[in-house]
């Protein structure tokens, strides 16, 4: 079985805080991506990476960065976390870019930034 | 335009009916097509993909797809309450070296016992 896990599953941070979010797969996926989902917005793609050290900007990637030194390993940083950013934060992982990939999903991380 | 379009519901349907769900997509080039199901306070879960126009079915789950009309749909006989839940349509997207899924804002479904 695909195995996405993410460090934590709720987290609460000050304004201005800085926020690492990890996101682990175990079935040496080359794809790895992390989203947003807030309620009326749906799924957002906020960035993704398509190999080590390599990433691509998403829909929405302002405010956030990424970090992808090794393949199973996928980082969200919010550099000063704003109350905007209080979300549900979804990382998910996929075989290759082909067109039939399935994206498996980690079970989240409920971020409240006060 | 959005990209990918579903009704947003909630769709109510009694248990043993036939829970129809539909999702529209702008991009005629979108080959893929995937269906997730959320449960409330979960992550999404594949249900099942399709990429060939027609039919394609999986125990009580149909996923229709018809790239003409730009439609995909999900039937889901037999519903049951465990299928409540919100449900997902996503379009794959070629994009660089890889590639990505644009997600429709989901349907929630409610199946009364």
């Amino acid at each position: 079985d695909v195995k996405v896990t993410q460090s934590s599953r709720y987290l609460v941070k000050r304004t201005g805080e800085k926020v690492f979010l990890e996101c682990v797969q175990d079935m040496d996926h080359e794809n790895m991506f992390w989203y947003r989902q807030d309620p009326g917005l749906g799924l957002r793609l906020i960035y993704f990476s398509y190999d080590v050290k390599m990433k691509e900007k998403g829909d929405i990637p302002e405010g956030y960065s990424v970090s992808r030194e090794k393949k199973e390993r996928f980082s969200l940083i919010l550099e000063s976390a704003s109350t905007n950013q209080t979300s549900m934060y979804l990382c998910a992982s996929s075989p290759t870019g082909l067109s039939t990939d399935t994206q498996y999903f980690g079970p989240g991380t409920r971020l409240t930034v006060l | 335009q959005k990209e990918v379009e579903q009704n947003s519901g909630p769709l109510s349907v009694p248990e043993g009916a036939i829970a129809s769900l539909n999702c529209t997509y702008s991009d005629r080039g979108s080959q893929s097509f995937f269906w997730y199901r959320q449960y409330s306070g979960k992550s999404p879960e594949l249900i099942m993909f399709i990429y060939s126009n027609g039919d394609k079915e999986d125990g009580r789950f149909t996923a229709q797809l018809n790239k003409a009309s730009q439609y995909v749909s999900l039937l889901i006989r037999d519903s049951q309450p465990s299928d409540s839940a919100t449900y997902l349509c996503a379009v794959n997207m070629i994009y660089n070296q890889g590639g990505k899924l644009i997600f429709g804002q989901g349907t929630e479904l409610s199946v009364k016992p």
